[in-house]
């Protein structure tokens, strides 16, 4: 299993400036994702983060709006450009098991309201 | 686009009745279908990676059930106690992708 942390836990921002989350795992991982729950909807997935390489995002996300790092195997972070409140989410960084048929782990998130 | 769609969104369930609800996914492709428990301000829990079809899972009094053919799991909560109260996420993984695919959730909550 990974324990992973999440750092801020929640935040308050104003519109237009932008905020960046750190996400550690206690082990090593080749990929990391990372996913936003919007009020109402579903968890979505944001990027695969991969070590080494340029992240992967998906359909409706940018990398001007939402840039990730990974400069090693148990740490990343996403940072959310140029927020608005529309960017009021909760953001949930996650690492693989050792397989598809093995869980996910995720972190605490990060509650982040855009004002 | 893979749809996996959960049903009711929320339940209200009084402490000591039992309760089930549904994750519908995609039929075709299936790989794996997770289950999770996400309780507020706490890290998303796995509950059960299911594979087969007719796959059982227990897991002290929660339960699940897998039908690949039609597109369906249920989930069960025996005996509900108010630490049951959270929402109750499923995922699907397809055998063309390499990521999980989650509902909206179920949000459950167990008044005493």
């Amino acid at each position: 299993s990974a324990v992973i942390s999440q750092k801020p836990s929640r935040d308050i921002c104003q519109r237009g400036t932008s905020l960046t989350i750190q996400c550690q795992v206690d082990s090593q991982v080749t990929m990391m994702f990372w996913y936003r729950q919007q009020p109402g909807q579903s968890l979505t997935l944001i990027a695969t983060a991969n070590q080494g390489s340029e992240a992967t995002y998906e359909s409706g996300f940018v990398i001007d709006k939402f840039p990730i790092s990974r400069p090693n195997l148990t740490f990343s972070t996403l940072t959310v450009s140029n927020m608005s409140p529309e960017d009021s989410s909760i953001y949930l960084c996650s690492a693989p098991g050792r397989g598809i048929t093995d869980t996910q782990y995720f972190g605490p998130g990060t509650r982040l309201t855009v004002l | 686009i893979l749809n996996v769609e959960q049903s009711p969104q929320s339940l209200h369930v009084q402490e000591g009745d039992s309760t089930n609800f549904t994750c519908s996914f995609p039929s075709s492709n299936f790989y794996a279908l997770h289950w999770y428990r996400w309780e507020t301000a706490k890290s998303p829990e796995a509950l059960f990676v299911m594979t087969l079809n007719g796959d059982e899972k227990k897991k002290g009094r929660i339960s699940a059930t897998l039908n690949t053919k039609e597109g369906y799991s249920y989930l069960y909560i025996k005996g509900s106690q108010p630490e049951d109260s959270a929402t109750y996420l499923c995922a699907f993984y397809n055998a063309a992708g390499n990521k999980l695919t989650f509902g909206g959730g179920t949000r459950v909550l167990v008044k005493p």
